[in-house]
């Protein structure tokens, strides 16, 4: 039982579409990673968020910490091919001592030209 | 090189044979970690490293299962008698230090196949 549920586990658009995806515990994080990973590579950090109802935005990505800091968004305008790519998003629980990273299982997003 | 780096990048292996799987994380980070990431899934945390000491390796999946870092740097995971279900992509990620503003960096992974 993965403490992350994320949605959708899959999303293809075509170039140009905007797209959202979900994050969402339970619990409650004392911060919020969204990674991207490509095929064969591990996973880059794009954002960190650690207040509750923080939005960062980061050009055509648009992150949300909801504001009872248990669930996240990621939110892509006018996709790009470019923006392909397994999204993870990981959180640090507020109970844990040196800050474990708990991922979710990641949504593939694939977007056309 | 200036990234994490993981060795081999692919090994196919007989069930019940041991693999070796090396990190070299980047100069001068203190904290290493490393994770298992099975066909689709998340990345499952295995064990974390500040300097030499392991202070949490509760994700270590069985007693087949150890790693070690020496010098503060270099840090082998070693899979014993292995099985099918160990085969996935073994992710290795350092930090300058550990906490939330501590960025992890990670390493393209080994892929490791059981037969």
């Amino acid at each position: 039982t993965q403490l992350l549920e994320q949605s959708p586990q899959f999303l293809s658009i075509q170039e140009g579409e905007n797209l959202t995806v979900y994050c969402n515990s339970s619990s409650v994080f004392s911060s919020l990673q969204w990674y991207r990973q490509e095929p064969g590579e591990g996973p880059v950090l794009l954002v960190t968020v650690v207040t509750g109802g923080e939005v960062k935005k980061l050009k055509r990505l648009t992150f949300q910490f909801g504001d009872a800091r248990k669930d996240s968004s990621l939110h892509i305008t006018a996709a790009q091919p470019g923006d392909t790519g397994l999204y993870l998003c990981a959180g640090r629980m507020t109970t844990d001592s040196w800050g474990k990273l708990q991922f979710g299982a990641g949504t593939q997003v694939v977007v056309t030209p | 090189g200036a990234g994490v780096s993981q060795s081999p990048s692919n090994k196919v292996t007989e069930k019940g044979k041991d693999v070796e799987l090396r990190c070299d994380p980047i100069s001068g980070h203190t904290a290493l970690y490393w994770y298992r990431q099975s066909l689709g899934q998340g990345l499952e945390f295995l064990i974390y490293f500040q300097g030499n000491s392991a202070p949490d390796k509760s994700g270590l999946p069985s007693d087949r299962f150890s790693a070690e870092r020496t010098g503060g740097s270099v840090s082998t995971l070693t899979i014993q008698r292995t099985q099918q279900e160990d085969s996935a992509v073994y992710l290795c990620a350092s930090s300058l230090g550990q906490g939330v503003i501590y960025e992890q960096y990670f390493g393209p992974g080994t892929r490791l196949t059981v037969t």
